[in-house]
């Protein structure tokens, strides 16, 4: 089936720094969702991209979604501490036309005041 | 508008027993998904419903059931429990189709529940 790989596991960095991770499917995907997850929390919705080479951004949050469509890469420019939490990427699984959602492991973003 | 909720927030159950979740979604979101979150398999996704109707099903074995009512509240039930079904559940809600006619698939996560089987 459908696999979402993300990388890094894990990424400590220092406030002010950016930061990036990527999302990769052996499949071409549909559509993309990122997530953020904070410590003890629920996940959140961030953003959809849908169209090949979108590029999407909210305030410090790059979102690109590749020409190929079957990877993506969330960037934040200058991190801050509130930026702590676990940033899921999740695309459709294919089932016969059914949507059945697939997230990748996620990457901890630690941020060190 | 109110929040995806789910009840209770946390539960201690014995191993073989059984346990039933609840989840109401955002309101007029008729599809529920569930989701089992644990530090080893991540988020892997159970099954969803849509106007009382199991739309989708996630690779897990039929302790794992669930159901929609009208109102489009939902419910998850695990039966024999094992140790290895402790886990975060978390439940979804979704508006399938925004007004443009495009069709969305974000999901709005409820604050789950935490379930620990002893």
């Amino acid at each position: 089936g459908q696999q979402v790989m993300q990388i890094p596991q894990y990424q400590h960095v220092q406030e002010g720094e950016d930061f990036t991770t990527y999302c990769n499917s052996s499949t071409t995907l549909s559509n993309i969702q990122w997530y953020k997850q904070r410590p003890g929390g629920h996940p959140v919705f961030l953003i959809q991209l849908v169209k090949s080479g979108e590029v999407k951004k909210q305030k410090r949050l790059t979102f690109q979604f590749g020409e190929a469509k079957k990877n993506s890469s969330l960037h934040i420019t200058a991190t801050q501490t509130t930026d702590v939490g676990t940033y899921f990427c999740a695309g459709p699984g294919a089932s016969g036309g059914s949507y059945i959602p697939t997230f990748g492991r996620g990457t901890s973003l630690i941020v060190h005041p | 508008k109110a929040g995806v909720t789910q009840t209770p927030r946390y539960l201690i159950k014995t191993r073989g027993q059984q346990v039933t979740l609840s989840c109401s979604p955002i309101s007029g979101h008729r599809s529920v998904s569930w989701y089992q979150q644990t530090p080893g398999q991540g988020l892997q996704f159970l099954f969803e419903y849509f106007s009382e109707t199991q739309r989708n099903k996630g690779n897990f074995p039929g302790r794992f059931s669930g159901r929609q009512f009208s109102n489009s509240r939902s419910e998850m039930n695990v039966s024999t429990l094992e140790l290895g079904d402790s886990a975060l559940y978390l439940c979804a809600s979704s508006l399938l189709m925004g007004t443009s006619g495009t069709v969305s698939y974000e999901q709005y996560f409820g604050p789950g529940t935490r379930l620990t089987v002893t």
